[in-house]
């Protein structure tokens, strides 16, 4: 069964960092881009952030660069999202989610760009 | 920067069909997928690549896209399917995730 479990979510104040992670089960890790999307309470779904198999590339919503960073350990089955110069409006649920990779016509590819399994979330409130 | 145009709230009458749309320019010559979720819930894929289900997802939902409009029908709506629902696609220019503003669905 394939499972992700987002942690590291909490209360922290205007301009400090917060590191999350997400756990994964159940599958081959290392074989699916993955990404980072939140959501402000009440609000829409927001992709922050992605990352390719072997961690050589990796793509941010313009309103985290310079400011987030997606890494993974595929040897710990990890995804991580180091977030600094926390803001208010960073305050939201962050799911981790699963991009699958796929084949048609004869060729295969990486990733499908939608997320078939996420996580349950994890909270970040910056605030003071 | 690519955006999507769904609307906020669609009701359907028990057992009727549900058709919730999602605009964006030439939004055809993309792969549009849709996710449903519920209170206090991760969202769930119910569509990807503009047609095709997941496993596990009832053959009451369908989806289409052609021209600036991508559509999720939902057939003989029930009460369990009341939820929000959010179309997606992938902008090869910027190389965001691109998700609509997602639409409350009613089920009457």
């Amino acid at each position: 069964e394939v499972q992700l479990v987002e942690s590291g979510g909490g209360l922290v104040q205007p301009g400090g960092s917060l590191r999350l992670s997400c756990a994964a089960s159940g599958f081959t890790f290392s074989s699916y881009w993955m990404s980072w999307v939140r959501q402000a309470p009440g609000k829409g779904l927001e992709w922050v952030a992605n990352i390719k198999q072997d961690g050589s590339e990796k793509y941010y919503v313009d309103s985290v660069k310079g400011r987030f960073i997606i890494s993974r350990d595929n040897a710990k089955n990890s995804l991580y999202l180091q977030m600094n110069s926390l803001r208010a409006e960073d305050t939201a649920v962050y799911y981790c989610a699963r991009d699958p990779p796929y084949c048609s016509g004869g060729s295969c590819y990486e990733q499908s760009y939608y997320f078939d399994y996420w996580g349950q979330g994890t909270l970040v409130t910056v605030s003071s | 920067s690519y955006e999507l145009t769904q609307p906020l709230s669609v009701s359907v009458a028990l057992g009727q069909t549900a058709r919730i749309t999602c605009g964006g320019d030439d939004i055809g010559y993309k792969n549009v997928h849709w996710y449903h979720q519920k209170p206090g819930q991760a969202p769930v894929l119910v569509i990807y690549r503009d047609s095709n289900r997941p496993s596990g997802i009832p053959e009451r939902f369908s989806g289409s896209n052609s021209g600036n409009t991508a559509t999720l029908t939902i057939s003989r709506a029930q009460a369990g399917d009341e939820a929000d629902y959010y179309c997606q696609v992938w902008d090869s220019s910027t190389a965001d995730v691109v998700f609509g503003g997602g639409t409350k669905l009613t089920v009457l």
